[in-house]
């Protein structure tokens, strides 16, 4: 029950184009879903974040959409760019309490072609 | 902007020693966390640390692992008798609420 399922595993997007990363948990106590964007070498990178009050949410050329009746939301990157090619994570947690621990999604590897 | 430090960023070392990775967390923050991830896989929950002492830990944090906060400043993960299967990069973060920065990484080799 804290999986949070990622798809797809990779994906290649041309220059311009939209890249849609989907996922899904089943953990309905969850109230926190944040994107990481890690380039290599390197740590995750809080790119956007959500909570299941809204059901989208826009910054720049990323987008979150939620569906709390489906448990599932998603990241759109709107004319994407060579330099968004990164791994993407999506993340699930649960505000308040000792913890606010996060669990990852298995991660997109997205390819954006120029 | 405030950066999460970790050190040394790359770590070699014969199995059955042990090894410390070290983070200076943000100055303010409240809560501290130490994720790994192991090559193309994804970031896994090691341990979270709270008010100075580990409010939760995952099944992967086992007894060889301990975690210290021993100066207010840094925040250590100490790894007692390495193994294979610990080589992984070694996340440390830090934050309040949901919201954490991650430093770039240990990335840790058993040999």
């Amino acid at each position: 029950q804290q999986q949070v399922k990622q798809s797809p595993q990779s994906l290649i997007v041309q220059k311009g184009g939209i890249s849609i990363i989907n996922c899904a948990y089943e953990n309905t106590a969850f109230d926190y879903f944040p994107w990481y964007q890690q380039f290599p070498g390197k740590g995750p990178a809080l790119l956007i974040a959500i909570r299941p009050d809204v059901s989208e949410k826009k910054e720049g050329r990323f987008t979150i959409s939620f569906n709390k009746s489906a448990k599932q939301f998603s990241l759109h990157i709107m004319d994407s760019q060579p330099g968004d090619s990164a791994t993407y994570f999506c993340a699930a947690s649960k505000q308040g309490g000792a913890t606010n621990k996060l669990i990852f999604g298995t991660g997109t590897l997205l390819a954006v072609q120029p | 902007e405030p950066e999460v430090t970790q050190t040394p960023s790359h770590q070699v070392t014969q199995m059955g020693q042990e090894v410390i990775l070290r983070c200076v967390p943000i100055s303010n923050h409240l809560y501290f966390y130490w994720y790994r991830q192991i090559l193309g896989q994804k970031v896994e929950f090691l341990v979270s640390f709270y008010n100075n002492e580990i409010s939760e830990k995952s099944e992967i944090f086992d007894d060889q692992f301990s975690v210290e906060r021993p100066d207010g400043s840094n925040f250590t993960l100490k790894i007692r008798s390495t193994k294979l299967e610990d080589s992984a990069m070694y996340f440390c973060a830090s934050g309040w609420d949901v919201w954490r920065t991650f430093g770039s990484g240990t990335r840790l080799t058993v040999v």
